[in-house]
């Protein structure tokens, strides 16, 4: 199985602010690496796919890079919405993972 | 527009088998673009991946599960479906249903609490 590694698990930024999280494979998966946000009690939501396309309706303060085994996932400007949890998966191989998640709280 | 849709009982005996159901409605899950997934989530804890269905059929599942895991569909009622056998303490989660392109999970229903116990 790959092996999807998020850094950090938490993070405490502020409304406005420019935060980073970094997911990292055990082995290339190309840009097969896709992110979702999740919030408590709610199913995940699809932000990014492929790497850096954006899904539609997603604000284009989310953006997405990286390839091969490093990826990062950005949000400048954070708003109230999106504290939550974030998570990586990929969909290069069966069985697809996923990453631990990163909080992302107020500070 | 497309909405998934799990159900099932909220509750299950260990050793006893957990079944849960997950009805589409607004389209078709007959859809030649999409497979149709199962993914669990251990409450406070992250996502696992646990098995995926083509409407003609056609499934792969995690190895790690896989001896335990059976999906099915019925086109005819526009449902596909999750059995886990010989259930433990560990499997009980949040079960999400979703639909996916390679793995892209692009649209999920709202999760079922389901809790192994005596």
């Amino acid at each position: 199985d790959i092996q999807m590694t998020q850094s950090p698990s938490s993070l405490s930024a502020s409304v406005g602010d420019r935060v980073t999280i970094t997911c990292r494979a055990s082995q290339s998966i190309s840009s097969y690496l896709n992110w979702y946000q999740q919030k408590p009690g709610k199913a995940p939501k699809l932000l990014i796919y492929a790497a850096f396309s954006l899904q539609s309706g997603v604000p284009s303060r989310f953006s997405g890079s990286g390839s091969g085994t490093d990826f990062t996932l950005t949000i400048t400007s954070l708003q109230p919405e999106d504290f939550a949890t974030y998570y990586c998966q990929q969909s290069y191989s069966i069985p697809y993972t996923f990453g631990q998640g990163t909080k992302l709280e107020i500070k | 527009q497309l909405q998934l849709q799990e159900s099932g009982p909220g509750l299950v005996k260990p050793s006893e088998t957990l079944s849960l159901n997950c009805t589409v409605s607004g389209g078709s899950i007959s859809s030649s673009n999409y497979y149709w997934g199962w993914i669990r989530q251990p409450p406070g804890k992250g996502l696992e991946w646990i098995g995926s269905i083509y409407y003609s059929g056609s499934t792969y599942y995690n190895p790690s599960l896989k001896s335990r895991v059976t999906i099915s569909v019925d086109t005819s009622k526009n449902q596909f479906s999750l059995k886990l056998s010989l259930v433990t303490a560990a499997d009980t989660a949040v079960y999400y249903c979703a639909r996916h392109t390679r793995g892209l999970l692009d649209l999920w229903g709202q999760g079922a609490l389901a809790t192994v116990s005596s």
